[in-house]
């Protein structure tokens, strides 16, 4: 157990629709990323949270977005999903700002399905 | 910009057998190298990583060494158990990267009794 959590852990969902998906990270991790797992495009960084405020981006679409509170749990916002949205989203966090060498400790991810 | 490169998968070997598997990146600056390791119905977790070139990181059995001749940091075990059965993912951080964690595509290993 990696101390992140995410909810939910499937999520089922039509093609137009909105979904949000929730993470908390370890307990004292400062830092909060999102991934998007699928077959075809593999592991992709999406985005990177440093006590509330974006600190990277990466091949995050328009249509998604994130954001990290006060409470450093953080949500990604799926809005107009289309069938190849259907991937599993991974959280991590990390203890601080994210410097090179630091460890990411990953949520089991949550399970889109977009019909 | 930065990339990784893993040899793809999957791999079969008996228990006991040797394993490699290659991964080469590309980076403008001086990255930080990770083998991550994700096991059926499970996140990510980090195995071993290395943080500058001819340092070896090590962890379980496994171990991978930091070649900035060859830009390689392949992953190896002297005798993998069944156990060993997962997706090996080589990825790699740097400055110049602004941090972002670059993944391979992952590499499926599977261990037969």
């Amino acid at each position: 157990d990696s101390g992140v959590t995410q909810t939910p852990k499937h999520l089922i969902t039509a093609t137009g629709q909105r979904v949000t998906l929730r993470c908390s990270p370890r307990s004292g991790d400062l830092s909060v990323y999102w991934y998007q797992q699928s077959l075809d495009q593999g592991l992709q960084f999406l985005i990177h949270y440093y006590n509330g405020e974006e600190r990277a981006k990466g091949n995050i679409l328009e249509r998604f977005s994130a954001q990290q509170f006060p409470d450093l749990h953080s949500e990604l916002n799926l809005s107009s999903l289309e069938l190849g949205d259907s991937a599993l989203y991974f959280c991590a966090s990390s203890a601080s700002g994210g410097g090179g060498q630091e460890t990411q400790y990953f949520g089991p991810g949550t399970r889109l399905l977009v019909l | 910009g930065n990339s990784v490169t893993q040899m793809e998968g999957p791999v079969t070997l008996s228990e006991e057998a040797f394993l490699t598997i290659n991964c080469t990146y590309t980076a403008t600056g001086y990255p930080s190298l990770f083998w991550y390791v994700q096991y059926p119905g499970e996140g990510l977790q980090l195995l071993l990583k290395a943080t500058k070139a001819d340092d070896k990181g090590s962890n379980k059995g496994f171990e991978a060494t930091y070649r900035k001749e060859t830009t390689s940091f392949h992953l190896e075990k002297g005798s993998v158990q069944v156990s060993d059965s997962a997706v090996y993912f080589c990825a790699l951080s740097d400055q110049t990267g602004g941090f972002k964690t670059i993944f391979g595509a992952g590499t499926r290993l599977f261990v037969k009794a």
